[in-house]
């Protein structure tokens, strides 16, 4: 069975510092891969994701991942945060997405 | 708007009273899901549509739940005899022909409160 696990429940950042939040995943081919951001009051929205070729993938809003097979892992990154970026963020997999339980991003001023 | 569209967007209900969603999917996709999510959780999922067939369900989707699509556009979910662990976000999502293009687009829920 496909599963992810997003280790930070929270994590908190202070405004223009980088960003790693985690992600690792089960599943038994060749993942397709994603990143969702959840803002209050709005929907999910796709940041980026990986089916194949190139390991790095850009996504929007600055926001960029890096799957590695080896550790089964598909971590995203953001070089500076802003203030806008809190936000509820999710890793999935899968066709039918298999969400973690999600990291919840604080930014400090 | 062109968006996925929620409707209620709130629900507070007793136990053991019905409740019904309606979700229309952005217009061209024929692609439609529901997703439940509870407080910090990620969502869930319950349920598949292409076009009017109902292809998955998760074994989450008890015999009280029952969601259809009868024309292949907008979609319900029903819930009978509702339960307090029904109280949820209840997200509908949606996607286009070619699943490759990867990006489902999701609605902004409804949430339901069973007092």
């Amino acid at each position: 069975a496909q599963s992810v696990t997003q280790p930070d429940i929270h994590i908190t950042v202070s405004e223009g510092a980088s960003l790693e939040l985690r992600c690792n995943y089960s599943y038994g081919a060749t993942p397709y891969l994603f990143w969702y951001v959840q803002s209050p009051g709005q929907g999910l929205q796709l940041l980026l994701k990986y089916f194949s070729g190139d390991t790095l993938v850009q996504g929007i809003k600055g926001f960029e991942a890096e799957f590695k097979r080896s550790q089964s892992s598909f971590n995203l990154r953001k070089p500076s945060v802003h203030w806008s970026d809190a936000a509820e963020y999710f890793c999935a997999v899968g066709a039918g997405l298999t969400f973690g339980k999600g990291t919840h991003l604080i930014i400090q001023p | 708007d062109t968006g996925v569209s929620q409707d209620p967007r709130h629900k507070i209900t007793k136990r053991g009273q019905n409740v019904t969603f309606r979700c229309d999917p952005i217009s061209e996709h024929n692609r439609l899901y529901w997703y439940r999510q509870t407080l910090g959780q990620g969502p869930e999922f319950l349920t598949y549509f292409q076009n009017e067939a109902q292809l998955e369900k998760s074994r989450l989707l008890s015999d009280r739940f029952s969601a259809e699509r009868p024309k292949g556009s907008f979609s319900t979910l029903e819930i009978q005899r509702t339960e307090q662990g029904d109280s949820a976000m209840y997200l509908c999502a949606s996607s286009g022909p070619r699943w490759s293009s990867g990006e489902l687009f999701f609605g902004e829920g409804s949430r339901l409160t069973v007092l």
